[in-house]
């Protein structure tokens, strides 16, 4: 098993360009989660999706879309890129419930110009 | 008030000793807590759940609930230099699914 995975680990782009993230798992789990990471900070959640077909937003989704295309999949779109969303983001997954820890994938490194 | 609050440090403690970290959180609701441990560059992996008030012991580590006063610690025993990292504290709100993270405390353990 991969665990979960994520593409590209690492990005730059120029203000004002898009681009989406990719994120996958096979270990068959119902919620998936986008967080970025700002240098000496914690995670902040931007979206989830509790199951397959339903997204929801987090502690900072402005800027963000998400479209969970499967149950496997789970992608972050940034339209048009700033500066501000220059970080770590780290896609993660867990079986549905409270007791059930997330796991997380390698995390893509994003630079914005 | 944040949601979820840990001092961020830097936490410096001699190896050996025990090092003890701080999470509150504001949902009365949250029924589960989780602590990852984060090396610099890498992605955060889980060392400790906790559901129950008390205590549980795994190894080297403790965690500690006290739902009453909204209060989740992890305590690490004999701290070697692999335990420098940053430990942060999760837990799930509103249907458990959303989860959110403190901003995490550094800790460094000096030789």
């Amino acid at each position: 098993n991969a665990g979960v995975t994520q593409t590209p680990k690492f990005q730059v782009l120029k203000t004002g360009q898009s681009m989406t993230l990719q994120c996958a798992q096979d270990m068959n789990h119902n919620s998936m989660y986008w967080y970025r990471q700002d240098p000496g900070m914690g995670l902040r959640l931007i979206y989830y999706s509790a199951s397959e077909g339903t997204t929801d937003k987090g502690e900072v989704p402005n800027g963000y879309n998400v479209s969970r295309l499967n149950k496997r999949e789970f992608s972050l779109r940034l339209e048009s890129a700033a500066p501000s969303q220059t970080s770590v983001y780290f896609c993660a997954s867990r079986i549905a419930g409270g007791h059930n820890e997330q796991f997380f994938g390698p995390g893509t490194r994003l630079t914005v110009l | 008030q944040k949601e979820v609050e840990q001092n961020s440090g830097p936490l410096s403690v001699p190896e050996g000793a025990i090092a003890s970290l701080n999470c509150t959180y504001s949902d009365r609701g949250s029924q589960s807590f989780f602590w990852y441990r984060q090396y610099s560059g890498k992605s955060p992996e889980l060392i400790m759940s906790i559901y129950s008030n008390g205590d549980k012991e795994d190894g080297r580590f403790t965690a500690q609930l006290n739902k009453a006063s909204q209060y989740v610690s992890l305590l690490i025993r004999d701290s070697q230099p692999s335990d420098s990292a940053t430990y942060l504290c999760a837990v799930p709100y509103s249907s458990a699914s959303k989860i959110i993270f403190g901003s995490g405390t550094r800790l460094s353990i000096r030789p």
